[in-house]
């Protein structure tokens, strides 16, 4: 597609629910990022991969969360027993070049706002 | 870890005016980036304009333009001719040039636009 796509958009979970978050990046990324952005703050790293290779994971809260992206496109956050302090906005981003090169522009998607009650 | 600092949390500008955001940053790196995004209420950060640390020319986008200060580690937004649609969020962020590969954002300024 033309830009990075999220699903989806809103997700309300019940606390202790697993819930699973999609990521579509621009066709022929090959770095992909999760980020976490809680009301009013900006944006923090969660993960990152370089094609289907998750290269940093030093910025998920606990082992309760997990990214793959097996084929080295699309990308899943699964957030397992949610926790009402993990409502957030969860932000993809994608960027053409592989870590270290290039002009190291992220495209972000829309998000997808989780609200664990 | 890096810090980035948006010290106003809320700018107002009338239309057609000029309005300036600020941000500095506190890293031990010498070659680094910075980036201002726009944040909409659609959610999606749209990247308005981006510094190279290396330059000395401060970078310009239309009615964007940066000034990056490198020894004051500053690097504040200027937008001249504000227009209605620039009203959003805007985030200043910082991304070392050579190790990790994190995005680091400051808290954001909320822009309002008065017409």
């Amino acid at each position: 597609g033309a830009g990075v796509s999220q699903s989806p958009r809103y997700k309300v979970a019940k606390r202790g629910q697993d819930v699973a978050l999609r990521c579509d990046p621009i066709s022929g990324h090959v770095s992909l990022f999760w980020y976490q952005q809680a009301l009013g703050q900006g944006p923090e790293f969660l993960t990152y991969f370089q094609n289907e290779a998750q290269l940093d994971k030093s910025g998920l809260p606990s082992d309760r969360f997990f990214a793959e992206r097996p084929e080295g496109s699309v990308s899943t956050l699964k957030i397992q027993r949610t926790q009402q302090e993990d409502s957030a906005v969860y932000l993809c981003a994608s960027s053409l070049e592989a870590f270290g090169t290039g002009k190291n522009i992220q495209y972000f998607g829309a998000g997808t706002r989780l609200s664990v009650l | 870890a890096q810090t980035v600092t948006q010290s106003q949390p809320e700018m107002s500008v009338q239309e057609a005016e000029t309005v300036t955001l600020s941000c500095t940053y506190d890293t031990s790196e010498s070659d680094y980036y910075l980036f201002w995004y726009k944040q909409p209420p659609s959610r999606q950060m749209i990247l308005v304009i981006r510094q190279e640390a290396y330059k000395q020319q401060n970078a310009t986008e239309n009615r964007f333009s940066v000034n990056f200060q490198k020894a004051a580690k500053s690097f504040s937004l200027k937008i001249s001719d504000s227009q209605l649609g620039d009203a959003a969020m805007y985030f200043c962020a910082y991304r070392s040039a050579g190790t990790g590969n994190q995005f680091y954002f400051g808290t954001g300024t909320s822009l309002t636009v008065i017409p």
